[in-house]
């Protein structure tokens, strides 16, 4: 069946460690998202990619840093350089960029990271 | 203020009840986006929408670009609805803005 898969699901760091959260899309999609979800806010863009070999900073982007060497794979690295990484982490992928109406939106289970 | 707000933040009903969880927004959109977030963190698309009204199933979502405005309803609600609703706008050309969700809980 084709999907978004996520991993780990659970996830636990010590501070100063880097890690990285993988996310492999079978739908032949170009464009992917990484989402940031904390407690009683909305979604986050952290980074996006349009194209392979291409992507963009969202609107919290530091600290994080991502690659898209692949169309199927999104990989996001949560460095410590980010402050308070502990959140729930999204990934979604798009059939293209969303333009108007053609930005149906697929979502991952998403991967809780603790920071201990 | 949130560009995008929903009302109620929590909602609680009995089984069978009609639902409806309302999204406004401050900006201009080319669509919106109804999710659905399960209680293990996976999300769903329920529709996508730029005008009008769209119905599947026992979910129906309706949008005034006027009012700027949405609102999903759900008809003879099951425990099986409980989930958090998130309403997103997609804003020019690829910006997508979320709102904080509706927790809603269907009691049988």
């Amino acid at each position: 069946d084709g999907g978004i898969t996520q991993s780990p699901k659970y996830l636990f760091r010590k501070e100063g460690q880097n890690v990285t959260l993988s996310c492999e899309q079978n739908l032949n999609h170009d464009a992917m998202y990484w989402y940031r979800q904390d407690p009683g806010q909305g979604l986050r863009l952290i980074y996006y990619s349009q194209i392979v070999n291409d992507f963009q900073k969202g609107d919290i982007a530091e600290g994080y840093s991502v690659s898209r060497e692949k169309k199927e794979s999104f990989p996001l690295t949560v460095t410590s350089a980010q402050k308070n990484p502990t959140a729930f982490y999204l990934c979604a992928s798009s059939i293209s960029a969303l333009v108007g109406n053609t930005g149906e939106l697929f979502f991952g289970e998403g991967s809780r990271l603790t920071v201990l | 203020k949130n560009e995008v707000e929903q009302s109620p933040q929590n909602l609680t009903a009995q089984e069978g009840e009609f639902i409806t969880i309302n999204c406004s927004y401050s900006v201009g959109i080319s669509a919106l986006h109804w999710l659905q977030q399960h209680p293990g963190g996976g999300i769903v698309s329920l529709f996508m929408l730029s005008s009008g009204k769209k119905k599947h199933g026992r979910l129906i979502a309706t949008i005034n670009i006027q009012e700027k405005h949405s609102s999903l309803h759900i008809t003879a609600s099951h425990p099986r609805d409980s989930a958090v609703y998130i309403c997103a706008v997609i804003q020019g050309a690829q910006k997508l803005v979320f709102g904080q969700g509706t927790r809603l809980t269907i009691n049988p």
